[in-house]
């Protein structure tokens, strides 16, 4: 099955700075790529995604990169608020059985110091 | 509806009782996702329904672990004897379709066993 690594796991940046995380896929099928933030107490809410055959994408302060040779993606957020304190999860999607099968990295704790 | 409506919010009970955890879907949307989330941890899938069949059941645990979804709508995850190991925060997601549209996610219960 699809194994997601993510890294870090935390991650501290001074208010006005940029974040990057970064995020590994094992399975080559994969072809869908989201990102989703997670408050405390919250659900998961998406931020952006994207698909296989779009190497970049930007919305705003956030971008995220696909390398699909080296399987790898990353999230940007540029200009860091406090506000975008929170865990971060990628994820990696492909077509199984008629569906999308999402798996999940394990997250990473941004916190952004004012 | 607006979102996800996941219920109760917060359920402790004690081990070996049953649980019942509910999900209300976005109306319209006919996938719907159950995952579990323990402390620290991401994201672990437990079932994909499409409208009012179940056709991936993998990622349930164990047999003590089951889910229904009754008028392609509401879906209740029951949890049979429950155990201390069994304490994590329950997370319901839906999308439009299985296909290739993003999962959309409540606030997920959060389950303490004593």
């Amino acid at each position: 099955g699809e194994n997601v690594e993510q890294h870090p796991s935390t991650l501290s940046v001074q208010e006005g700075d940029s974040a990057v995380i970064k995020c590994t896929y094992s399975d080559s099928a994969s072809n869908y790529f989201p990102w989703y933030k997670q408050e405390l107490g919250k659900g998961p809410q998406l931020i952006i995604d994207i698909r296989s055959n779009v190497g970049e994408k930007k919305d705003q302060r956030i971008a995220v990169t696909l390398n699909k040779t080296a399987k790898h993606f990353s999230l940007h957020i540029t200009e860091t608020q406090p506000e975008d304190s929170a865990v971060y999860f990628c994820a990696a999607g492909r077509s199984s059985g008629g569906y999308q099968k999402v798996t999940f990295g394990i997250g990473t704790k941004l916190q952004v110091i004012p | 509806g607006a979102g996800v409506s996941q219920s109760p919010s917060n359920k402790v009970t004690e081990k070996g009782k049953d649980v019942e955890l509910r999900c209300d879907p976005i109306s319209g949307h006919t996938a719907l996702y159950w995952y579990r989330q323990s402390l620290g941890q991401g994201l672990e899938f437990l079932i994909y329904f499409q409208g009012n069949s179940a056709p991936d059941k993998s990622g349930l645990p164990s047999d003590r672990f089951s889910a229904e979804r009754t008028g392609g709508s509401v879906s209740t995850l029951t949890i049979q004897r429950t155990q201390q190991e069994d304490s994590a925060v329950y997370l319901c997601a839906s999308s439009r379709d299985g296909k290739n549209q993003p999962q959309h996610f409540g606030d997920g219960t959060r389950l303490s066993i004593l």
